[in-house]
């Protein structure tokens, strides 16, 4: 059973436009929502992160969009550029008791020049 | 430099020959986890340890082994590889368990024929 349900799986975007990957959840104890960037032959690598105390959360180009009420958050990468093309995970567990990460079954960005 | 290493990072092997995947990272991390990674699949977590002789099973532990007899290491031991652990492989490592920044290694590539 999937912890943490992404979409799409692969996003073809041109240069300069808006990418935005969803993922959804549903366990209510989760409280810490990273997403990663894995780059061709490399590990995955933490890209930005939220905790449910806020909405947004920015980072130069990247923002997570955050809904409790939902279980739904969300990246947007704003001018998407050709070296944004990545494979992206998003993730979620508990700071506190049993729960390790889960991660979401990953998204392939291309952004076209 | 912090880093996980891995080794080794391409591996094709034959059915039933015990083998070994070393990981170590030189952060005085106290948490450290093996993933694979499969395709539509994402990053499933196979073991994790706690710390020195603390380790406990993921997701998908059928098939492996693990140890930590030192902080920095944390090897994995498949016994008897099948073609269905045929995977990318990640080591990572991070401060603690919940809401903290997971380190990856670069990765070991297996077949299993």
């Amino acid at each position: 059973q999937q912890q943490v349900k992404q979409s799409p799986q692969s996003l073809i975007v041109q240069k300069g436009g808006i990418s935005i990957i969803n993922c959804a959840y549903e366990n209510t104890a989760f409280d810490y929502f990273p997403w990663y960037q894995q780059f061709p032959g490399k590990g995955p690598a933490l890209l930005i992160a939220i905790r449910p105390d806020v909405s947004e959360k920015k980072e130069g180009r990247f923002t997570i969009s955050f809904n409790k009420s939902a279980k739904q958050f969300s990246l947007h990468i704003m001018d998407s550029q050709p070296g944004d093309s990545a494979t992206y995970f998003c993730a979620a567990n508990a700071q506190t008791g049993a729960n390790n990460l889960f991660f979401g079954t990953g998204t392939r960005l291309t952004v076209i020049p | 430099e912090a880093q996980v290493t891995q080794n080794p990072r391409y591996l094709i092997t034959v059915t039933g020959k015990k083998l070994t995947v070393t990981c170590s990272q030189n952060m005085n991390h106290e948490y450290m986890s093996w993933y694979r990674q499969d395709p539509g699949l994402g990053l499933r977590q196979i073991y994790y340890s706690m710390n020195v002789e603390v380790t406990d099973k993921g997701d998908v532990p059928e098939g492996y082994k693990v140890s930590r007899k030192e902080k920095r290491n944390f090897p994995l031991i498949l016994e008897s590889p099948s073609p269905n652990q045929t995977s990318l492989y990640f080591c990572a490592s991070s401060l603690g368990r919940g809401g903290f920044e997971q380190y990856f290694g670069p990765g070991t590539r297996l077949t299993v024929t």
